[in-house]
């Protein structure tokens, strides 16, 4: 089946500091990528709607210059967490459609994201 | 904003039981209803994507029933086993979007 590979699954950096997570799709082409966010006993809520060659929807509320996406290649996007805050940290995790809306989405792993 | 709610929040059965979960979701514009399935550790899996009112699906031992009229859907499983411990997730997509708006999700443990 399909697959989202992920990482990393889990990250501590200093308040201050960068990170990037990548998502890569190992069997299918994936133009559209989405990247979700959940606080502890909350749902994945949608944070930007990545798109291959063209830059990527956010949604409302999601600072575009503190969540950077990079979807260069038809396999793999990238978001990237600047000047990361303790209040950034959070679970991240990305999905994509491979084929028809019958066969669902498919997630990467997540990654854990502590910024101290 | 859409809402999407789960219930109940949590449960634990034992193996052998039967348990059923409720997705509440907007009745109207509806698209989509998806239930994944989310083991600690891994990644969230696809059970059911259900397009047409009053479809049933069924996979093994878990099935589930969509009524977008009233806006709900259920999801069944018969004979509780212990690896059906995960969260389970549903998500409505509506025509205006597409993309799937998350409820928080069940969590279910079973004992054996």
């Amino acid at each position: 089946g399909a697959v989202v590979s992920q990482h990393p699954s889990r990250v501590i950096c200093k308040s201050g500091t960068s990170v990037k997570i990548e998502c890569r799709s190992l069997d299918f082409q994936a133009t559209t990528m989405f990247w979700y966010r959940q606080f502890p006993k909350q749902s994945l809520m949608l944070m930007a709607t990545s798109n291959e060659g063209s830059k990527a929807t956010y949604e409302q509320g999601v600072e575009k210059d503190k969540f950077l996406i990079n979807h260069a290649s038809l396999t793999l996007s990238t978001l990237t967490v600047t000047s990361a805050h303790p209040e950034d940290s959070s679970f991240y995790i990305c999905s994509a459609r491979p084929g028809f809306v019958s066969d669902g989405y498919t997630f990467g792993s997540g990654t854990r994201l502590t910024v101290v | 904003i859409l809402n999407v709610e789960q219930s109940p929040q949590s449960l634990h059965v034992q193996e052998g039981d039967s348990t059923n979960f409720t997705c509440s979701f907007p009745s109207s514009n509806f698209y989509a209803l998806h239930w994944y399935r989310w083991e600690t550790a891994k990644s969230p899996e696809a059970l059911f994507v259900m397009t047409l009112n009053g479809d049933e699906k069924k996979k093994g031992r878990i099935s589930a029933t969509l009524n977008t009229k009233e806006g709900y859907s259920y999801l069944y499983i018969k004979g509780s086993q212990p690896e059906d411990s995960a969260t389970y997730l549903c998500a409505f997509a509506s025509g205006g979007s597409y993309i799937p708006t998350f409820g928080r999700g069940t969590s279910l443990i079973v004992h054996p």
